[in-house]
């Protein structure tokens, strides 16, 4: 069975400027997430899919970070236009469904760098 | 809110050792409860889970861990560290939309 895959793995920008990332879950998965993990700090959900709508988008900062699901498979995170406090490793998960009984499968991450 | 903590930045064990990580959980409602492993540039991988039932659960890699409801504590453990036991470990209990609130980490170094 293949894994979550996530595109780019590294990215390097200056503030201000924009940048997209790609995330292919697991096939046949309806849920999906996005997380940021800071460097010393544990992931924080950005915002989470089910097929194509949106559950929880609470902590998005929705000023400068988007995201879309289109077709309710690949999904998309941007940002526009990034900060230095952006920098992180933006990971994407998915379940097969939503609920405790499943666990989440991460993909390797983006490291985006904000100079 | 549902949250963990992890008290230990760092937990040093020789290898052989037992091993001990933990967690304290804070939940309104039952506890579901996860412990993940991330490998340097790589995703977090799942070890394993408390949903109900044995307070006592087994998961990947000889790992397991102890549910203890009076203590809101859910360690992980391991008989006997292996040197590629080396990782960030984070515990995790499920939020209330069903997404993961992670605790902030515990680097484990296994000494050979």
């Amino acid at each position: 069975e293949a894994g979550v895959a996530q595109s780019p793995r590294y990215k390097i920008i200056e503030k201000r400027q924009s940048v997209a990332f790609w995330c292919n879950p697991i096939s046949g998965h309806a849920t999906l997430y996005w997380y940021q993990q800071i460097l010393g700090q544990g992931p924080k959900l950005l915002i989470q899919f089910q097929n194509n709508g949106v559950v929880d988008d609470s902590q998005l900062p929705k000023d400068r970070f988007s995201a879309e699901r289109l077709k309710g498979v690949d999904s998309t995170l941007k940002i526009q236009p990034a900060k230095l406090e952006d920098s992180a490793v933006y990971l994407c998960a998915s379940s097969l469904v939503a609920g405790a009984f499943w666990e989440q499968f991460f993909g390797p991450g983006t490291r985006l760098t904000v100079l | 809110a549902q949250s963990v903590a992890q008290p230990e930045d760092q937990v040093n064990v020789a290898e052989g050792n037992p091993l001990t990580v933990k967690c304290t959980y804070s939940v309104s409602g039952n506890p579901y409860l996860f412990w993940y492993v991330q490998y340097p540039n790589r995703g977090l991988q799942f070890l394993l889970k408390y949903i109900t039932g044995d307070n006592l659960v087994k998961g990947s890699y000889g790992f397991e861990a102890e549910f203890n409801k009076s203590q809101t504590s859910f360690h992980l453990k391991k008989p006997s560290a292996l040197v590629s036991d080396s990782a960030l470990y984070f515990c995790a209990v499920r939020g209330n939309n069903n997404d993961m609130r992670f605790g902030a980490g515990t680097r484990l170094t296994v000494k050979p």
